[in-house]
């Protein structure tokens, strides 16, 4: 399978709640990362998260780290239109490269 | 505003013509990638520059080159597009091993 995964679709109601989900392979994993792709751009990074750390919060963002599941989520609260995008989940690993691996993305719809 | 600038935005060449895709940084960071990305797929890293030191990854076809003549500028040399090169060029900015900067990325159509 692949190092990073995540679902590739989720369709959310505006105003709801939105948890996209990412599981990853490696354990030294020492960062982990969202980003967020609007249509015809570059990636956006959102937020990230130190392995050391089960939860931040940033605004509207909740991110929940669970190291012996090796499962990362990414809370939206009140979710919006413009939240419509692409998000990617990405691991850096400790002791070897430097370059983060990214997953598939997790397209997320937003509809009225 | 520091930024990652990439031009064009979309470009259309030929089949077998050579193209050349810019980016420049006003970051000032140590590191300038090249991702390719396909649809519904995941950013595929080609190669970066960790200052001057050139790093190709062992998948990426000779097809694909990279310049670096500075700090500010990274280009990325098509030498003969075939038509899966078709793809989303993103360049992208760190400093050492910290977090990555994506620019707006150029849509490469090649007929």
């Amino acid at each position: 399978g692949e190092d990073v995964e995540q679902s590739l679709f989720l369709s959310v109601r505006e105003g709801d709640s939105s948890v996209i989900n990412c599981t990853y392979t490696d354990s030294s994993s020492t960062y982990l990362y969202w980003y967020k792709q609007e249509p015809g751009a570059g990636l956006q990074l959102l937020t990230y998260i130190f392995s050391n750390m089960d939860m931040k919060q940033d605004q509207r963002l909740t991110v929940l780290l669970n190291k012996k599941d090796k499962h990362l989520s990414l809370r939206i609260a009140d979710t919006q239109t413009g939240d419509s995008a692409i998000y990617f989940c990405a691991e850096k690993r400790a002791g070897g490269s430097y370059i983060p691996t990214f997953g598939r993305g997790t397209s997320l719809i937003v509809h009225p | 505003d520091a930024m990652v600038i990439q031009n064009p935005r979309y470009q259309v060449t030929q089949f077998g013509k050579p193209v050349t895709l810019s980016c420049s940084q006003t970051l000032n960071h140590n590191v300038m990638y090249w991702y390719q990305q396909k649809s519904s797929q995941a950013p595929k890293l080609l190669f970066h520059y960790y200052d001057k030191d050139f790093n190709n990854e062992a998948d990426t076809p000779d097809n694909f080159q990279s310049r670096r003549p500075n700090t500010s500028f990274c280009f990325l040399d098509i030498r003969s597009p075939g038509l899966g090169d078709a793809a989303m060029y993103l360049c992208a900015t760190s400093q050492d091993s910290y977090e990555q900067y994506f620019g707006p990325g150029t849509r490469l159509t090649v007929t």
